[in-house]
Order: C-alpha cells, then structure tokens, then sequence
C-alpha cells in the first residue's frame, strides 16, 4: 500500500525567508506526486505534479518541488515567501495519474510573518 | 477552464434530517468525481469515487447508506448525508476529472456540513 508522510505539522518563517515543505512516500511501484495548497475554508488547488522527466519541477506561485527516488522523497521549496502564502500544504500521491485518486499526506500549515 | 463548483459552500442542519451536497464540473465532462471528508486540522480521507451512470465506489469503513452517491449526468453528482448527526460535521470536498483531463483532478471549494 502506498502512504504519504508530511513531517512537519507546522512551518512558521518570516517574510522573504527560504522554505522547504518535506513530503516522503512509500510504495513497493512507481508512484505519481502532487502538493496542493488550501486556503482556509476553500477546496484544493495544485501547486505542481511530478510525472515523468527531469526530478525538478516547477509549479505556480514560485514553488518548486524535486523528486528524490533514492530517499523517496519530494520536498516543496519556495526561495522567498510571502504573507499570502500562509496556507495548509498537501503532498499526495497516485499510483496511477488517470484515475484521479490520490492519497494524502496529513498536511503542513506553513505560517509566514511579518 | 476545468473548474468545479460546489454547492452550498456551507450548510447547517438539525440532527436526523439529510443534507444534499451538489459537485458541478462547469467547463468540462466529468466521467469521474471523488469525494473527500477533511476533519478540522486533518488531512483529505477519500470516501468514494462515482463514475457517470454507474455506481459509486466505496473506500472501506464508509458506510454506503448514510453518504449517497449519485452521478447521474457528466457534470453533476450528488452526496447526500442521510439521518446526520453532530458527528458528521465535516469539510466534505468533491473532485473530478475528464476524459481529456487525463493527469489531473480538479477540486471544488468545498463545504462545511455543521449538524446541531
């Protein structure tokens, strides 16, 4: 079975400041990744998705995320943060990308300050 | 383009009745929509996925005769919570995805069932 661990809860970071969102998985078969941000109250909108090709992907709103298959892992890093992106950050993961169906990591509130 | 819409946004409702949640795709064909619960501070547990006209398929441990699933159209399905209780309240989430949307499932706003 796969499963998606996202270690941190909570990342607090001043304004400007470097962030990095840790996200490992697990699976026994290829595995498909995604991170979303949710705003409070609001449904889910992806950030990036790693499919295939170079491990380095870019998303929106300046967040990249690499796909480390050795450590299993897919780490999101922004390199300067802003107030608005104060939001709750998922990874999940799908076996397979057609379905739709993704498992989720229990998600990092990322609280940026001033 | 592919968005989802959910309605209502949010939702309160005395214990016993049932609540009916709509998960539209406006701009794109739906073949399949999911649905999600998100407790407070929790992550997103799947709950079923529906295919347009057939039945709704279950994740263990939900009860398919309290949460009704109803895909009746290409860009529209239904979740009714059926005889709610104060332990239903819940962030429910829909997704859903297209033929021509093949990587990709695109999230509705969500909404919050409160039951008093």
């Amino acid at each position: 079975a796969q499963s998606v661990t996202q270690l941190d809860s909570q990342v607090p970071v001043f304004e400007e400041a470097p962030v990095e969102l840790r996200c490992n998985y697990s699976s026994s078969v290829s595995v498909y990744l995604f991170w979303y941000v949710q705003y409070p109250n609001q449904g889910l909108q992806l950030l990036l998705k790693y499919l295939s090709g170079s491990t380095l992907v870019k998303g929106i709103n300046g967040f990249e995320a690499e796909f480390n298959k050795s450590q299993t892992s897919f780490h999101l890093r922004k390199p300067s943060v802003h107030i608005s992106d104060t939001a709750e950050y998922f990874c999940a993961v799908t076996l397979n990308p057609h379905t739709g169906k993704l498992i989720f990591g229990q998600g990092t509130t990322l609280q940026v300050k001033p | 383009g592919a968005v989802v819409s959910q309605h209502p946004s949010w939702v309160i409702c005395k214990s016993g009745t049932s609540v009916k949640i709509e998960c539209r795709s406006l701009d794109f064909q739906a073949t399949t929509m999911f649905w999600y619960r998100q407790f407070p501070k929790q992550s997103l547990m799947l709950m079923a996925t529906s295919n347009e006209g057939s039945k709704a398929t279950y994740e263990q441990g939900v009860e398919k005769d309290k949460f009704l699933i109803n895909h009746a159209s290409l860009t529209l399905s239904t979740l009714t919570v059926t005889s709610a209780h104060p332990e239903d309240s819940s962030f429910y989430i829909c997704s859903a995805r297209g033929a021509r949307q093949n990587t990709e499932a695109f999230f509705g706003q969500g909404t919050r069932l409160t039951v008093v």
